[in-house]
């Protein structure tokens, strides 16, 4: 049973670029939130994503967009790179519905440098 | 707004003791769930225990167990017989029922020494 899967591992990027970033759920699971964590400090929710729609949204600019595709899947897209932008980036997968919640699991994440 | 406070920066403990971890939270949400969260060097988030609000009995996890103290608002994780593995960032964290956003806490670093 795969778990949450993220690619890429380690990204650099120079100010004002655009980045992708993808995540693969854990099988089974129908929702992924993203999470931004910088160094030394805990993550702080970006957006979630089910049924191909952001479902909600944390205290992020609209520099900061993403998608999730029919197998749940998701990309994160962040425009016009900050240096403030360099964080690791989780993706967590949950079995959530409309209704309930669940245990999110966690990918191991993206590195994203900004120069 | 929910909140997560984690006061204990840096714990050190030696192996095969106890050491418990504090967090208290704050949240306006009647059903919620809160949880700990390991994450190593390797820095791969690893869920380490789950508990339910509306359940009065405290979650167990082989040598991982909770103190959940709801009027209190309080969640700390006890780490029995501390093991060289154990060593990484421990985050806690909530979870608002329907909104299913963890909001974390600043991570306590836990080394655990030989």
């Amino acid at each position: 049973d795969a778990g949450v899967t993220q690619s890429p591992t380690h990204l650099i990027k120079t100010r004002g670029q655009q980045v992708t970033l993808r995540c693969s759920p854990k099988s089974g699971h129908d929702t992924v939130s993203w999470y931004q964590q910088a160094l030394g400090q805990g993550p702080q929710f970006i957006f979630q994503y089910y049924e191909e729609e952001e479902r909600q949204r944390g205290n992020f600019p609209d520099r900061f967009s993403g998608h999730q595709f029919p197998n749940y899947s998701s990309e994160l897209n962040v425009n016009a790179l900050l240096l403030g932008d360099s964080a690791l980036y989780l993706c967590a997968s949950s079995l959530v519905g409309r209704l309930s919640t669940d245990t999110q699991y966690f990918g191991p994440g993206t590195r994203l440098t900004v120069l | 707004a929910q909140t997560v406070t984690q006061s204990q920066p840096e714990m050190s403990v030696q192996e095969a003791e106890t050491v418990t971890l504090s967090c208290t939270y704050d949240t306006s949400e009647n059903n919620y769930y809160l949880f700990w969260y390991k994450q190593p060097p390797s820095r791969q988030m690893i869920l380490v225990i789950r508990q339910e609000a509306y359940k009065q009995q405290n979650a167990t996890e082989n040598r991982f167990s909770v103190n959940f103290q709801k009027a209190a608002k309080s969640f700390s994780l006890k780490i029995s017989d501390s093991q060289l593995g154990d060593t990484a960032m421990y985050f806690c964290a909530c979870d608002g029922g329907a909104t299913n956003k963890l909001i974390f806490g600043t991570g306590t670093l836990l080394a655990v020494q030989p």
